[in-house]
């Protein structure tokens, strides 16, 4: 099981740049998640997808981030433009089934830095 | 509006001894909590969870103890070893909304030698 794979690692931009994120789920499951972290405000979800359908994108901050799920196997998230006050770490997570306390898998992140 | 709060950003024990990170909610409609484990540069790994129907869960050296009527959670490590030393964060999913989990801002364990 290779584990939720998050990519790139880090990511440096300038203000004003697209930026963009990648998720692979692990195989099988079908419910994912992107998160950010942030010193004050901890984990914040900014939208899941079941079955590739989007749920819930009340936290996606604002008209800027976008995200995609064209597949079992793959997720994007965009930010466009980007900002400084973006700079976090992105997490995506994925989790085998819908049940609300079926525990969430990550992956390692990707720090994001806007100059 | 941080719906579970870790009020301590951060804890330090000497190896050997018990380490209690605490977690408060405000919403009673959780019904299940999950304690996550941070190490830098990694994702949260799942440590240990509990149901609203119990009051306490245990595996190995690790204990959750969950006060419904106080909305409180605590999750107690005996005894603490240095490869403890991580970020810990509380979490409760929202039966209503799906998988939606709200996280704690998270408590840094460090396990001194």
């Amino acid at each position: 099981d290779a584990g939720v794979i998050q990519s790139p690692r880090h990511e440096v931009t300038e203000m004003g740049q697209e930026v963009t994120l990648r998720c692979k789920p692990i195989s099988g499951h079908n419910s994912l998640f992107w998160y950010r972290q942030t010193m004050m405000r901890g984990l914040e979800l900014l939208i899941y997808f079941n079955n590739n359908v989007p749920i819930d994108d009340s936290g996606m901050p604002e008209d800027r981030f976008s995200a995609k799920m064209p597949n079992a196997s793959f997720s994007t998230l965009k930010i466009q433009p980007s900002e400084p006050r973006d700079s976090a770490v992105y997490f995506c997570a994925s989790s085998p089934r819908t049940a609300h306390n079926s525990p969430l898998h990550f992956g390692n992140g990707t720090r994001l830095t806007v100059t | 509006d941080q719906q579970v709060k870790q009020n301590s950003p951060s804890l330090s024990v000497q190896e050997g001894r018990i380490s209690i990170l605490n977690c408060d909610y405000t919403n009673s409609m959780f019904d299940y909590f999950l304690w996550y484990k941070k190490y830098p540069a990694e994702g949260p790994t799942f440590l240990i969870s509990i149901s609203s129907i119990k009051d306490k869960n245990e595996d190995g050296r690790f204990t959750v103890f969950l006060n419904k009527s106080a909305k409180h959670l605590s999750l107690h490590i005996v005894p603490s070893q240095p490869g403890d030393s991580a970020v810990y964060f509380c979490a409760a999913p929202l039966r209503v909304t799906g998988n939606q989990f709200y996280f704690g801002t998270g408590t840094s364990l460090t396990v001194i030698p």
